[in-house]
C-alpha cells in the first residue's frame, strides 16, 4: 500500500540545534517526494521537492531509496523554523497532482 | 497572499443538507485542486481540474461534486450523500508543469449540525 509516515506528532528543539523531521514511505516504485509547511496563521505551502535538490531556508532533503526515507534536515534551527512540516509523495506517472500525505510534524524551536 | 481565496471561512449546516464552498484564483493557474483534512490526518484530495470543463476524481470524491466552468474558480459541493462531511477543506492551485498543488487557500471549516 502506499503510504507516507511521519512518526513524530511534535519535535521541539532548542535554537541553533541541528533538526531532523523523519519521512518514511511506502511505495513499490520511484516516486516524487515533497515537504510542505505551515506557519502559524499562515497557509500550506510547498517547501521543497526533491528532484530540484534545492536548499529552501536552509532546509535541505535527500531521497533514500534504500531506506525508503525522505528526511527534513536543517543544520541550526531557527525560531520562525517552528510550523507544521507535511511529507507527501506524487506517484510515478500520476497524471493531476494526486499526492498522498503524511500526518504531519509540529516543530517546535525554543530560545 | 498566494491569490487563493475562500469562502466562507465557517460554515455550518444541517444533515440533509448541501452546501456549496467557493473557491476562486486570480494566479492564472490552470490546475486547481480540493483537499479535505481530518484530525491527525494528512490532507486526502477529494478532486482536482487541470483545465476548464474538466475534473477528475481523487481519492474520496464519493459525496462530493464540483464544477470547471471558469479558470478562476473551481466550488465544491459537499451533498447530502457525504456520510461524515464534517472537515476542514482546503482549495490549491498550481503553475503548469508542476502538477501538484502549490499555493494553498486559507481553508473552510465545514461542520454538521
Amino acid at each position: 500500500a502506499q503510504r507516507v509516515t511521519q512518526p513524530e506528532k511534535l519535535l521541539s528543539v532548542f535554537k541553533g540545534a541541528p533538526v531532523e523531521l523523519k519521512c518514511n514511505y511506502s511505495y513499490s516504485g520511484s516516486p516524487e517526494l515533497f515537504w510542505y509547511v505551515q506557519y502559524s496563521r499562515q497557509r500550506l505551502q510547498l517547501l521543497l521537492r526533491h528532484i530540484s535538490r534545492e536548499s529552501i531556508k536552509g532546509f535541505t532533503a535527500d531521497l533514500n531509496k534504500g531506506e525508503t526515507s525522505f528526511h527534513l534536515k536543517k543544520p541550526f534551527a531557527q525560531e520562525e523554523d517552528s510550523a507544521m512540516y507535511y511529507c507527501a509523495l506524487k506517484p510515478l506517472g500520476n497524471q493531476g497532482g494526486k499526492l498522498i500525505f503524511g500526518q504531519g510534524t509540529e516543530l517546535s524551536v525554543k530560545p | 497572499d498566494g491569490g487563493i481565496t475562500q469562502s466562507p471561512k465557517y460554515l455550518f449546516r444541517k444533515e440533509g443538507q448541501n452546501v456549496t464552498l467557493s473557491c476562486e484564483q486570480n494566479l492564472n493557474h490552470d490546475a486547481m485542486y480540493w483537499y479535505r483534512q481530518d484530525p491527525g490526518q494528512g490532507l486526502r484530495l477529494i478532486y482536482y481540474s487541470q483545465i476548464v470543463n474538466d475534473f477528475q476524481k481523487g481519492d474520496i470524491a464519493e459525496g462530493y461534486s464540483v464544477s470547471r466552468e471558469k479558470k478562476e474558480s473551481f466550488p465544491l459541493t459537499v451533498t447530502s450523500a457525504q456520510k461524515n462531511p464534517t472537515a476542514f477543506y482546503l482549495c490549491a492551485s498550481s503553475p503548469p508543469g508542476l502538477e501538484v498543488a502549490q499555493y494553498f487557500g486559507p481553508g473552510t471549516r465545514l461542520t454538521v449540525l
